[in-house]
């Protein structure tokens, strides 16, 4: 079974500032997808940045990009220029092939400190 | 697209009472999936269905849970004889089923509490 880990489960940073947040994963399989969601605090689940394992191009999406090492099993989080809105639990998640359940983390709280 | 839909927001109970809950996922979406979320944890998976066929539960389910989608549309999960442990928040996710990673757009959940 896939496993997903996040070491860190709260970060700070300063509004306008770049933080990392980390996950590393577990499986067998060699075609899969990962991605971060956000939750901000009493509100609902969002995407933030998805990564094909198959590609070896990182992700990015505006302030958002992904560190993706397949071999070391990792897939980081880089925020950039930090935004208060930026506030909220971040998990790293897995799918194996074929639109599957989403395999999550444990999470990390993010809190950007004016 | 007017996002996934969860009813209620909200259940407070008695331990033993049965709860029912309600998801209406995006219109043209037809996987759905329901999770389980417990204070400082992430989401963990219930069980899923495409249309109505339901693909896979998990062993979290155990026999007082059901989950139902049946015209392919709305589903509805039901807790029979509620116990203290089934407090937590329930996500309702969807998405499509055309190519090989399409992303889960949540609801804002129901969080149920066990007096």
């Amino acid at each position: 079974a896939q496993t997903v880990t996040q070491s860190q489960p709260e970060m700070s940073v300063q509004e306008a500032e770049t933080v990392t947040l980390s996950c590393t994963y577990d499986t067998s399989e060699n075609n899969y997808y990962l991605f971060w969601y956000k939750q901000p605090p009493s509100r609902q689940m969002i995407l933030v940045i998805r990564q094909e394992a198959y590609k070896q191009q990182n992700a990015t999406e505006n302030r958002f990009s992904v560190n993706f090492q397949k071999a070391a099993k990792s897939f980081s989080l880089k925020i950039s220029d930090s935004q208060l809105g930026d506030t909220a639990m971040y998990f790293c998640a897995f799918m194996n092939r074929g639109n599957t359940p989403l395999v999550f983390g444990k999470g990390t709280r993010l809190s950007v400190i004016a | 697209d007017t996002g996934v839909s969860q009813d209620p927001r909200h259940k407070i109970t008695k331990r033993g009472q049965n709860v029912t809950f309600r998801c209406d996922p995006i219109s043209e979406h037809n996987r759905l999936y329901w999770y389980r979320q417990t204070l400082g944890q992430g989401p963990e998976f219930l069980t899923y269905f495409q249309n109505e066929a339901q693909l896979e539960k998990s062993r979290l389910l155990s026999d007082r849970f059901s989950a139902e989608r049946p015209k392919g549309s709305f589903s509805t999960l039901e807790i029979q004889r509620t116990e203290q442990g089934d407090s937590a928040m329930y996500l309702c996710a969807s998405s499509h089923d055309q190519g090989d990673h399409q992303p889960q757009h949540f609801g804002d959940g129901t969080r149920l509490s066990i007096l």
